[in-house]
This record gives C-alpha cells, structure tokens and sequence, in this order.
C-alpha cells in the first residue's frame, strides 16, 4: 500500500498570504496524485488531478506540481474561505489512498 | 446539476449488517465508475470500494475486502453498499462519489455526497 505523508499538519497563515501544502509518497506514484479540500460538516471538494490540472470551477489561485514522490498544493493569495482541510490521494496502485490531511488555519 | 444522496446509514452492533443506498441524479449514471469513501469521527478519508459503469467489475480495500459488497441498478440511478459482519471500526460517514472519468473508473472522486453516518456499537 503506498503511504502519502502530509505537512505540515496545521498552517497558519493570514489571509492574502501564500500557502504551500507539500504531500509526499513512499514510492512513486507518477502523476496520479489528487487533492481535496473539505470545510466542516461539508463534503471534500477536488481541487486538483494528476498533480497539476485543476478540476471545473476551482479558481486559478489553486495549483499543483510535482512528480514521482514530492508534491506541492499552492494557493497563491489566501481568500477566507480557503481556510479549511486539504488531503492527497493517489490513484497510481490499489488500494486508492489518501494522505492524513494538513489544517490550513487563520493566523 | 449532478446530485449523489446517500442513505441507510445507522446504529447497529457488531456483528451485524446494513446496506446503504446513493441517489444519483443530473448525469448519466450508467456512464460513469462509482465509489464510496469513508471518514472515521474525526480521521481523514479511506477509499473503501469501487465498481465499474457496467457494474462488471470492482476492487475493495483490504479492510472491507470479504464483508462489504458494492453494487449498482443503472436502472434505478442507484449505488449500493451491502456491509456485513460490522466491527467498531467500521464507525465512519460513507460517502458516495462520482469517478472523474467515463467508463473505466480514472480513480479520483468528483463529486461527492455529502455522506450517511454508521455507527456500529453495542
């Protein structure tokens, strides 16, 4: 099963501040990684697929990258209403896995 | 627009079983590889099972794998999860979700239901 660790755990930033999510894989997953964002008591969200295609509707503010093992999540200027959960997931082998999450949180 | 409601959800002992239902509507649910994904009281998310369009084919996780059947009536626009032999740590929300490609699942989940909670204790 291929694990994906997640950092930091919590963010804390401003709003208009720049947020780096990083998610990285215990082997290589190519480009099948996928990310999520949820808000309490909502339904995940995607974001972003194989690593750097953003899903219908999400802003341009939200970009990935990377490859192999290391990935990034950028949102580039902080809106109020990005402040909530992120997780990863890879679709490169079964079992479909997700990584813990990192809480991006209002300074 | 594309609608996914679940239901079924409940308390129920070890030991014992449930089947939970998602409602689809606004696209062509025969179309499209479908999913349910889980999220224990406070943890992250766990894939669980998908099944092809068709209906023909599906893979589990191993946590799952023996106890929880997932099925589809392409002429009902319904997904089905039939669980069995409950344990504890099968407390979770399930959540269903739409594949994000067509006819061969492409393995990431767009959209998502907003879920049905199971509680399994004695």
């Amino acid at each position: 099963e291929i694990v994906l660790t997640q950092s930091p755990a919590t963010l804390s930033l401003s709003p208009g501040e720049r947020a780096t999510l990083s998610c990285r894989a215990s082997q290589s997953v190519s480009s099948y990684l996928a990310w999520y964002q949820q808000k309490p008591g909502q339904a995940p969200r995607l974001l972003i697929y194989d690593a750097s295609n953003r899903a219908t509707g999400i802003p341009a503010r939200f970009s990935g990258s990377g490859s192999g093992t290391d990935f990034t999540l950028t949102i580039s200027s902080l809106e109020p209403e990005d402040f909530a959960l992120y997780y990863c997931q890879q679709r490169s082998s079964w079992p479909l896995t997700f990584g813990g999450g990192t809480k991006v949180e209002i300074k | 627009q594309v609608q996914l409601v679940e239901s079924g959800g409940g308390v129920v002992q070890p030991g014992g079983s449930l089947r939970l239902s998602c409602a689809a509507s606004g696209f062509t649910f025969s179309s499209y590889g479908m999913h349910w994904v889980r999220q224990a009281p406070g943890k992250g998310l766990e894939w669980v099972a998908v099944i092809w369009d068709d209906g023909n084919k599906n893979y589990y996780a191993d946590s799952v794998k023996g106890r929880f059947t997932i099925s589809r009536d392409n002429s009902k626009n319904t997904l089905y999860l039939q669980m069995n032999r409950l344990r504890a740590e099968d407390t979770a929300v399930y959540h269903c979700a739409r594949d994000l490609g067509g006819s061969t699942p492409y393995n990431y989940f767009d959209p998502w239901g907003q879920g049905t909670p199971v509680s399994v204790s004695s």
